[in-house]
C-alpha cells in the first residue's frame, strides 16, 4: 500500500541551526501539507502546497519556515533558525485531490536543544 | 470557521466493552469529518471519514461513526474493545479547501 515516508524519524539540533525535514508523498497525490504536534497538544496545521506554491499557511508558519518541492518526489520543510519552541513532531501529509482524506507520514520528532 | 472538540482526554474501558469517543464540530460549510488513530511512536492513520454520503460510516478495525447534523456530532464507536485498540484517537474536520482542523485527542486505555 502506498504511504507517505518521512526522514529522519528523529532529529536533534542546536538552537539557531537550520533543519530540513524531508517527505516523500504518495506518488499520484497533488496536495501536500505539513502539520506539527507539540508534545501533549493538538495537531496543528502549518502549510498546504499545491501546484508548486503555497496554498495556505497558518500564523505559525512565519519567515523562519519554508517549503519546497525540489524534484518530482520530495517535499521539504526548512526551519532556518530553530528555536526551543520548535521542538515537536512534524507530520507530512498528502492527498490525491482536494476534499479527500490526507495520508500522513510517521512523523519526524524534532528536538531543539 | 472550523473547529473540533473532543470530550474526554482519557477514556478507559474493559476489554469487550463498548467504546464511545465523543467529537463535536463547528463548521461554516457542510463538513467533511474524519477520525484518525495514532499508535505510540507512529503517524496518524485514517480510521474513517464522512464526506456527505451515508451518515453512518464504517471504518477499519470495527470502528464506526455517525454524523448527526442536529447535534453537530461525529462520535466514534466500537461494540467490543480489544487490547490492540489502545491508542490516541483524533477527530478532524476539513475546511474543504486546504486544511484539517484536529481535536485535542482522546487516549483510549483498554483494561484486561
Amino acid at each position: 500500500e502506498p504511504e507517505v515516508t518521512q526522514t529522519p524519524s528523529h532529529q536533534v539540533t542546536q538552537m539557531g541551526q537550520e533543519v530540513i525535514l524531508r517527505c516523500v508523498p504518495i506518488s499520484n497525490h497533488l496536495y501536500f501539507y505539513w502539520y506539527r504536534q507539540i508534545l501533549g497538544q493538538k495537531v496543528e496545521f502549518l502549510v498546504s502546497f499545491y501546484n508548486n506554491e503555497i496554498s495556505e499557511k497558518s500564523e505559525i508558519f512565519d519567515d523562519q519556515f519554508s517549503v519546497e518541492r525540489p524534484d518530482g518526489s520530495n517535499f521539504t520543510l526548512k526551519i532556518r533558525s530553530t528555536k526551543l519552541e520548535d521542538s515537536a513532531m512534524y507530520f507530512c501529509a498528502s492527498s490525491e485531490v482536494m476534499n479527500t482524506e490526507a495520508f500522513f507520514g510517521q512523523g519526524t520528532r524534532l528536538t531543539v536543544v | 470557521a472550523q473547529s473540533v472538540t473532543q470530550l474526554g482526554s482519557h477514556v478507559s474501558v474493559s476489554e469487550g466493552a463498548l467504546v464511545l469517543l465523543r467529537c463535536n464540530y463547528s463548521s461554516s460549510v457542510p463538513p467533511y469529518l474524519f477520525w484518525y488513530v495514532q499508535y505510540p511512536n507512529q503517524g496518524l492513520q485514517l480510521l474513517l471519514k464522512y464526506t456527505s454520503a451515508a451518515t453512518l460510516v464504517k471504518g477499519i478495525n470495527g470502528f464506526e461513526a455517525e454524523f448527526k447534523k442536529s447535534e453537530t456530532s461525529f462520535h466514534l464507536t466500537k461494540p467490543s474493545a480489544h487490547m490492540s485498540d489502545a491508542a490516541e484517537y483524533f477527530c478532524a474536520v476539513s475546511d474543504r479547501v486546504n486544511k484539517f482542523y484536529f481535536g485535542s485527542g482522546t487516549k483510549l486505555n483498554v483494561k484486561p
